[in-house]
């Protein structure tokens, strides 16, 4: 089984200010992570994923995420911020078996950047 | 048009009704899901169905079914709605390598009164 943890529900940051949302997760066997964005009344849109390799991972709209497998986490980070990337961030899971891309999300992270 | 299509958009039905809600895409994907989020806990697996005869429970699939009327066509439906299925459903497909991404559609969103 394989659990995700989002360590903050809520996030207010200023305009241009650098941003950290954080995630853990929990799994007893390799798994690839992602992240997902979901602006007001959308469907989610994956900002980036880790699957192998270089632990630091580049997405859209200038998000990057960092693959920290002693800690289990991959967190999410903007240097900068604009007003538009306020939305709901989603991490997620998905394990190397059968299950395919049956992921396991986090309790999601709304980010409200004000001017 | 978007790849993956939920109908309708927004319900409000009344307790013990049956409801379908229904999914379609245009993504050429095998696997198919069904999520429900609520806030504060994210999204959460209904139903999966990776080929038109394979279809899977989730984490919280009592009370709903499914059907997988063709590749591209995936349904949930409510047998009879209580007011705690009231919440955002979303639906996405995916191909058949484990590292590719789930894509969604536009939710729907369903009250039960």
């Amino acid at each position: 089984a394989q659990s995700v943890t989002q360590l903050d529900s809520q996030v207010p940051v200023f305009e241009e200010a650098p941003v950290e949302l954080r995630c853990n997760y929990s799994s007893s066997v390799s798994v690839y992570l992602f992240w997902y964005v979901q602006y007001p009344n959308q469907g989610l849109q994956l900002l980036l994923k880790y699957l192998s390799g270089s632990t630091l991972v580049k997405g859209i709209n200038g998000f990057e995420a960092e693959f920290n497998k002693s800690q289990t986490s991959f967190h999410l980070r903007k240097p900068s911020v604009h007003i538009s990337d306020t939305a709901e961030y989603f991490c997620a899971v998905s394990d190397f078996g059968t299950s395919g891309s049956r992921l396991t999300f986090g309790e999601g992270t709304q980010l409200t950047v004000n001017p | 048009d978007a790849d993956v299509t939920q109908t309708p958009r927004n319900r409000i039905t009344k307790t013990g009704k049956r409801i379908m809600l229904e999914c379609s895409q245009t993504k050429g994907h095998d696997r198919m899901y069904w999520y429900r989020q609520d806030p504060g806990l994210g999204l959460r697996l209904i139903y999966y169905s990776f080929d038109v005869k394979d279809i899977n429970k989730g984490e919280i699939s009592d009370g709903y079914s499914v059907s997988r009327q063709a590749q591209a066509k995936f349904s949930l439906s409510l047998e009879s709605a209580i007011p705690n299925q009231t919440a955002l459903y979303f639906c996405a497909t995916s191909d058949s390598t484990p590292n590719t991404e789930a894509f969604f559609g536009q939710g729907t969103r369903l009250t039960v009164v």
